[in-house]
């Protein structure tokens, strides 16, 4: 099974960067993910690593570090829209079942 | 819209009553998965099918739970017996297992609401 956390909420204010930091204790790894979630919608995909370092896809970035069982996702220029629960989940072994384990999520809030 | 649909959307129900939830994925998608989310949690995986074949099953499902998939399109997620602790969302996601460039990443759909009195 796997250990996932992540902080239960954070705020910021909008035009800002926060970062919302994942670690997780596994027996297999086989890629994290991060979905944002808005309330009463169905998570939607945002980002994928199953190697070290930093993946970036417009204002969002990931980044993962395998032997520390770490993870942030990274939001820069902060709209309203962001607000939203952010979802860190690990894809368990073996690779080929997709099956991916949750945190329980990160509500962020954006200020105006 | 060609996206994961669910429905009912909402459904309130009596303790002791039987539900049933459809879960249609993307077309071309052969791999379906349900999910449960309470409120403040991730969600927490239940079971998966490639094709008509349920390949796992949590030990989250008890017996009072059952899903299908005959055709290897859309899937049925049934509870017997609801209990005041089966109040959850019910999240059913898809995805297309075989490409090599594929993350596997899921395609989740809005789910379904259960509420039990």
């Amino acid at each position: 099974g796997q250990n996932i956390d992540q902080p239960t909420e954070m705020t910021a204010t909008e035009g800002a960067i926060v970062q919302i930091n994942c670690t997780y204790q596994t027996s297999g790894f086989n890629g994290l993910f991060w979905y944002q979630q808005h309330a009463g919608e169905a998570p939607t995909f945002l980002s994928y690593n199953v190697l070290d370092g930093l993946e970036e896809k417009g204002r969002f970035s990931s980044f993962l570090s395998r032997s520390k069982g770490y993870s942030y996702l990274l939001l820069k220029e902060l709209q309203m829209k962001d607000s939203a629960s952010y979802l860190c989940a690990v894809r368990d072994p073996p690779s080929n079942d997709y099956k991916l384990s949750f945190g329980a999520g990160t509500t962020v809030t954006v200020r105006a | 819209d060609t996206g994961v649909s669910q429905n009912p959307r909402h459904k309130i129900t009596k303790r002791g009553q039987n539900v049933t939830f459809r879960c249609d994925p993307i077309s071309e998608h052969n791999r379906l998965y349900w999910y449960r989310q309470t409120l403040g949690q991730g969600p927490e995986f239940l079971t998966y099918f490639q094709n008509e074949a349920q390949l796992e099953k949590s030990r989250l499902l008890s017996d009072r739970f059952s899903a299908e998939r005959p055709k290897g399109s859309f899937s049925t997620l049934e509870i017997q017996r609801t209990e005041q602790g089966d109040s959850a969302m019910y999240l059913c996601a898809s995805s297309k297992f075989g490409q090599a460039t594929n993350t596997g990443e899921l395609f989740f759909g809005e789910g379904s609401r259960l509420t039990v009195l």
